[in-house]
């Protein structure tokens, strides 16, 4: 059964500082992993898809790295402003067909 | 951006009520999802839904669960006599195909039964 484990569970920096998130799974065989930003109450928003066959994907000041055969993937956020704090999840799907499995997140606070 | 709609965005219910929670997805996707996250918990999956049936549901949708497509553009989750277990907040998602595209969740539908 694939498990996901995002730790720390919370972290806070200094606004302008690079950081990485990371997540690993237990079941290497996935065919995507997606990171996603939840606001307190509030929905998912898709931040980053990684496809099996990709190493990484960038968008703006987020990039998102797979390596899968170690069962890890990192979201690094270049140049942290308190607007990024938020919780930050990651989920792998195992198959083309199958739901996602999340992990619990990470709790961003970003200290101006 | 097209995006996914939740109605209502916050529901309280008296255990034993049936509650209905509603779902727009985006009007080119095919595969439909609910979601849950219990406060402080893993956002878990419930139940999945392609060309008008049920293709995977976890051992969370018992009976008491069920998901319509009643027409070309909603997708309901009903609860039929709901718990206080059942407070949490529930997502709608969807996604065109399956594997090579992402899902687009909605904001969400925040149930509480009191």
């Amino acid at each position: 059964k694939q498990e996901v484990t995002q730790i720390p569970a919370a972290l806070s920096v200094p606004e302008g500082e690079n950081l990485v998130l990371n997540c690993s799974f237990t079941d290497s065989a996935i065919y995507n992993l997606q990171w996603f930003r939840q606001d307190p109450g509030k929905g998912l928003t898709s931040l980053l898809l990684i496809q099996s066959s990709q190493r990484e994907q960038t968008s703006g000041r987020l990039n998102a790295s797979l390596d899968k055969s170690s069962g890890r993937s990192t979201l690094y956020i270049a140049a942290s402003q308190p607007g990024d704090s938020a919780t930050y999840l990651c989920a792998v799907r195992p198959g083309a067909n199958s739901k996602l499995t999340f992990g619990k997140g990470i709790t961003l606070s970003v200290r101006p | 951006e097209p995006e996914v709609t939740q109605t209502p965005s916050h529901q309280v219910t008296q255990m034993g009520q049936e509650v209905i929670l509603r779902c727009v997805p985006i009007s080119n996707h095919l595969y439909f999802y609910w979601y849950r996250q219990i406060l402080g918990q893993k956002v878990e999956f419930l139940v999945s839904f392609y060309n008008n049936e049920i293709s995977e549901k976890s051992e969370i949708f018992d009976d008491q669960f069920s998901v319509e497509r009643p027409d070309g553009s909603n997708f309901t989750l009903k609860i039929r006599s709901t718990k206080l277990e059942d407070s949490a907040m529930y997502f709608c998602a969807s996604t065109m195909f399956v594997g090579a595209y992402g899902y687009t969740f909605g904001s969400g539908t925040r149930l509480t039964v009191v």
